[in-house]
């Protein structure tokens, strides 16, 4: 039972434009969120971070934005650069947990 | 080193062979965790360590799954018997804190492959 879930296996956005990646939860007990960026025959690297108190957060071209009631965060990245282009897992943790991924979102910024 | 670091990077086993995959954490790291990741699916959690003590392994998908962490720093994941639906990426991360709500550091991980 997948309790994160990322619908959209891949998406292509010109260089420039804003890159929008979708994350829904079915876990009400989730509170804590993370992205992760992965290029091929690394391990994933961590982006960016929300907890449950908050709606928004933003680091440079990065923002993750978290809708509790719709059980559903987001993360736009603008202006998106070619070197963006990877695969992007969100992750989510009820406190003192384990965290659950979701199957991930292959992003190609195309220049 | 500065990283997680893992080995082997690549492991070719057949089937029924034991096999070891071996993680080194960040130094200083309290929290270790191993990940299982097929083929065009996110890491799945095996199991989680607190300094020494395994505080979770109800991710281990089988009684031939066993890890292990002495000392506090090195753990080794052990997984014997092999089978085919073994083959994945084993991911190791460690973190600085208690208990997953901080920032995971991941290695680069092991891929098996069980032939």
């Amino acid at each position: 039972d997948q309790q994160v879930k990322q619908n959209s296996p891949s998406l292509s956005v010109q260089e420039g434009r804003i890159s929008i990646l979708n994350c829904d939860y079915t876990n009400s007990m989730f509170d804590y969120f993370l992205w992760y960026k992965k290029y091929p025959a690394e391990g994933p690297t961590f982006l960016i971070s929300i907890s449950s108190i908050k709606d928004k957060n933003e680091d440079g071209r990065f923002t993750v934005f978290l809708n509790k009631s719709a059980k559903h965060l987001s993360l736009h990245i603008v202006p998106s650069q070619p070197g963006d282009s990877a695969v992007y897992f969100c992750a989510a943790s009820p406190t003192g947990n384990q965290f659950y991924f979701g199957t991930g979102t292959s992003l190609t910024v195309i220049p | 080193g500065a990283g997680v670091s893992q080995s082997p990077r690549y492991k070719v086993a057949k089937r029924g062979q034991d096999v070891a995959l071996r993680c080194d954490p960040i130094s200083g790291h309290v929290s270790l965790f191993w990940y299982q990741q097929a083929l065009g699916q996110g890491p799945e959690f095996l199991t989680y360590f607190q300094n020494e003590a395994q505080l979770d392994k109800s991710g281990l998908p089988s009684d031939r799954f066993f890890a292990e962490r002495p000392e506090g720093s090195v753990s080794t994941l052990k997984i014997q018997r092999t089978q085919q639906e073994d083959s994945a990426v084993y991911l190791c991360a460690s973190s600085r804190g208690q208990g997953p709500t901080g920032e995971l550091f991941f290695g680069e991980g092991s891929r098996l492959t069980v032939l």
